[in-house]
């Protein structure tokens, strides 16, 4: 059974900082992985999706890794903003998408 | 990408009613799912919306409680059954557009609907 953990639960740091957030997973066996960022009382925001054959994905001060053999996926946020602040989910897609725990994000002027 | 349309955004319910949630997509799709979040927790797939058939559920999720339709290729809803206060959630609505493989495509989610059950 596939699982999806993210660590850490939780983040707050001051703005500017550049940040990584961790997810893994339990069963290689995916056709891709994708970031997502959830502002409370919205939905869903698709950030980044890596496909099974591709190492990463990166859209402007974002960049995601994959690295399927060791089940891991990173976010990596550079110069962090307020506004960057959120609860960030992955997501593995298998013949349905398994969500991590999530990381809330707190940035502070 | 398709753009999701869900109603309603938020309600406040009494224990043992029902409540019917719509999604509305503005291009023919093929996949649509329905996901519950949980106060505090993360997304869970409650059921993937067939055109033309029967949903199909997840463990823990059974057609009483969440009727599902789709009556063609933009549209969808499901209905939360008997409410309780555990059924206090953020139901939310997601499609995959087509593509030459599955799988492949990024997934897009309406909203959501926050219900709460008193």
């Amino acid at each position: 059974k596939q699982e999806v953990t993210q660590i850490p639960a939780a983040l707050s740091v001051p703005e500017g900082e550049n940040l990584v957030l961790n997810c893994s997973f339990t069963d290689s066996a995916i056709y891709n992985l994708q970031w997502f960022r959830q502002d409370p009382g919205k939905g869903l925001t698709s950030l980044l999706l890596i496909q099974s054959s591709q190492r990463e994905q990166t859209s402007g001060r974002l960049n995601a890794s994959l690295d399927k053999s060791s089940g891991r996926s990173t976010l990596y946020i550079a110069a962090s903003q307020p506004g960057d602040s959120a609860t960030y989910l992955c997501a593995v897609n298998t013949d349905k998408l398994i969500f991590g725990t999530g990381t809330r994000l707190q940035v502070f002027p | 990408s398709a753009v999701i349309s869900q109603k309603p955004s938020r309600d406040i319910c009494q224990r043992g009613t029902s409540l019917t949630i719509q999604c509305q997509v503005d291009s023919q799709v093929t996949m649509m799912f329905w996901y519950r979040q949980q106060p505090g927790q993360s997304l869970t797939l409650i059921a993937t919306a067939n055109q033309g058939s029967e949903a199909t559920y997840e463990s823990g999720f059974v057609i009483d409680k969440f009727p599902i339709s789709r009556p063609n290729l933009t549209f969808s809803t499901l209905t939360v059954s008997n409410m309780s206060p555990e059924d206090s959630s953020i139901y939310l609505c997601s499609v995959e557009e087509d593509g030459n493989l599955f799988g492949a495509n990024v997934l897009t989610f309406g909203a959501g609907s926050r219900l709460t059950v008193l």
